[in-house]
């Protein structure tokens, strides 16, 4: 089955600076890739995602990149701000069969004013 | 509200005993999951569902563990003699299934505390 490592589990930047959050998934035949934001005492909540048929999608300060290849995808979130403070989760699944979606443990960043 | 729904929110009960929760997904979604989140961890997957039938069940899942969804509608997990270990945020998901649109909506969850 699917297994997701998320690196790296804690991250703390300065206000204004980038962010990188980066994923590795085991399951070849995975073919989406979303990405959860999660504020402490809430549900978790899509903010961006990526189907393996594309490389990079971008939505203002968020973007995600895919390499299939080597089967890793990555969050970058330029000019953090302090409510981007949050965790993060990366998930794959196969779209079409009968997979689950499985999550990495998780990233908690920290963004410092 | 068109959205995921959990109920309850909170359950505080005495170990040994027998709780269940309920999940009402997106009426149109034939996915459902259930996952387990304790502090500073991702969703621990526990189980999911296609319509009314039950694909996966996770290894970590001890047979205390049910979850049914009779009809392809609402869910229940059911964990029976309850421990302490199984303290943590009980998250249930739902979405469709067909190619390009499996984005997972979350419940708000259920917290349950065993003493």
């Amino acid at each position: 089955g699917e297994n997701v490592e998320q690196h790296p589990s804690t991250l703390s930047v300065q206000e204004g600076d980038s962010a990188v959050i980066k994923c590795t998934y085991s399951d070849s035949a995975s073919n989406y890739f979303p990405w959860y934001k999660q504020e402490l005492g809430k549900r978790p909540q899509l903010i961006i995602d990526i189907r393996s048929n594309v490389g990079e999608k971008k939505d203002q300060r968020i973007a995600v990149t895919l390499n299939k290849t080597a089967k890793h995808f990555s969050l970058h979130i330029t000019e953090t701000q302090p409510e981007d403070s949050a965790v993060y989760f990366c998930a794959a699944i196969r779209e079409g069969g009968s997979e689950k979606l499985v999550f990495g443990k998780g990233t908690k960043l920290t963004v410092n004013p | 509200d068109t959205g995921v729904s959990q109920d309850p929110r909170h359950k505080i009960t005495k170990r040994g005993q027998n709780v269940t929760f309920r999940c009402d997904p997106i009426s149109e979604h034939n996915r459902l999951y259930w996952y387990r989140q304790t502090l500073g961890q991702g969703p621990e997957f526990l189980t999911y569902f296609q319509n009314e039938a039950q694909l996966e069940k996770s290894r970590l899942l001890s047979d205390r563990f049910s979850a049914e969804r009779p009809k392809g509608s609402f869910s229940t997990l059911e964990i029976q003699r309850t421990e302490q270990g199984d303290s943590a945020m009980y998250l249930c998901a739902s979405s469709p299934s067909w190619t390009g649109n499996t984005e997972a909506f979350f419940g708000q969850g259920t917290r349950l505390t065993v003493v």
